[in-house]
């Protein structure tokens, strides 16, 4: 167990609907940062948030969307969805501001867009 | 660029050893590492080494480093059938980032 929860743990949708994945990160864990991992594009990187704060963001679509709230916790949300955004959907979490430690995964949460 | 490749698959007889090998881009790099996700899992960090080191031994894991040819190798000594997983080697982009290559699954038969 990382210690990072993520819920719900299995989502299935119908394409054009907006969702939204929660992530509760490490106790004393300041920063979050989400990944999708698909069969075809593997493990990429989305955004990272840091006590609050977006600190980087990789290939994030316009329609997805994040934040981290005063208690840490994080949301990502997804909207208009397409068949393409079925994937898994990991946050990470780590003490620091900088991705040079070690990121504790959490289990991800299953997204099925029919 | 941010492409880490590694090849998909590995096939290993049980006791012998595994060299999972992967490729990365960015020459500025920091760190550079071995993440294990097992079936229904998340990532686990496995291994690091920082970007000056030639090598890094963890009991039956060791990391090879090539800075020049920007090769990452991980060897995993003594194969068990619980090193069953998929192995990702990433790479830190800047300070922010880490970029994953797609993952190496490992199949250990008996």
């Amino acid at each position: 167990d990382s210690g990072v929860t993520q819920t719900p743990k299995h989502l299935i949708t119908a394409t054009g609907q907006r969702v939204t994945l929660r992530c509760s990160p490490r106790s004393g864990d300041l920063s979050v940062y989400w990944y999708q991992q698909s069969l075809d594009q593997g493990l990429q990187f989305l955004i990272q948030y840091y006590n609050g704060e977006e600190r980087a963001k990789g290939n994030i679509l316009e329609r997805f969307s994040a934040q981290q709230f005063p208690d840490l916790h994080s949301e990502l949300n997804l909207s208009s969805l397409e068949l393409g955004d079925s994937a898994l959907y990991f946050c990470a979490s780590s003490v620091a501001d900088r991705a040079t430690g070690e990121l504790f995964f959490g289990e991800g949460s299953r997204l099925t867009v029919l | 660029g941010e492409d880490v490749e590694q090849s998909l698959f590995l096939s290993v007889r049980e006791g012998d050893s595994s060299v999972i090998n992967c490729t990365y881009t960015d020459s500025s790099s920091t760190y550079l590492y071995w993440y294990k996700q097992e079936p229904g899992a998340g990532l686990q960090l496995l291994t690091y080494i920082f970007s000056n080191m030639d090598m890094k031994q963890d009991q039956r894991l060791t990391v090879l480093l090539n800075k020049k040819d920007k090769h990452l190798s991980l060897r995993i000594a003594d194969t068990q059938t619980g090193d069953s997983a998929i192995y990702f080697c990433a790479e830190s982009i800047g300070d922010y980032k880490l970029s994953f290559g797609a993952g190496t699954t490992v199949t250990v038969r008996a």
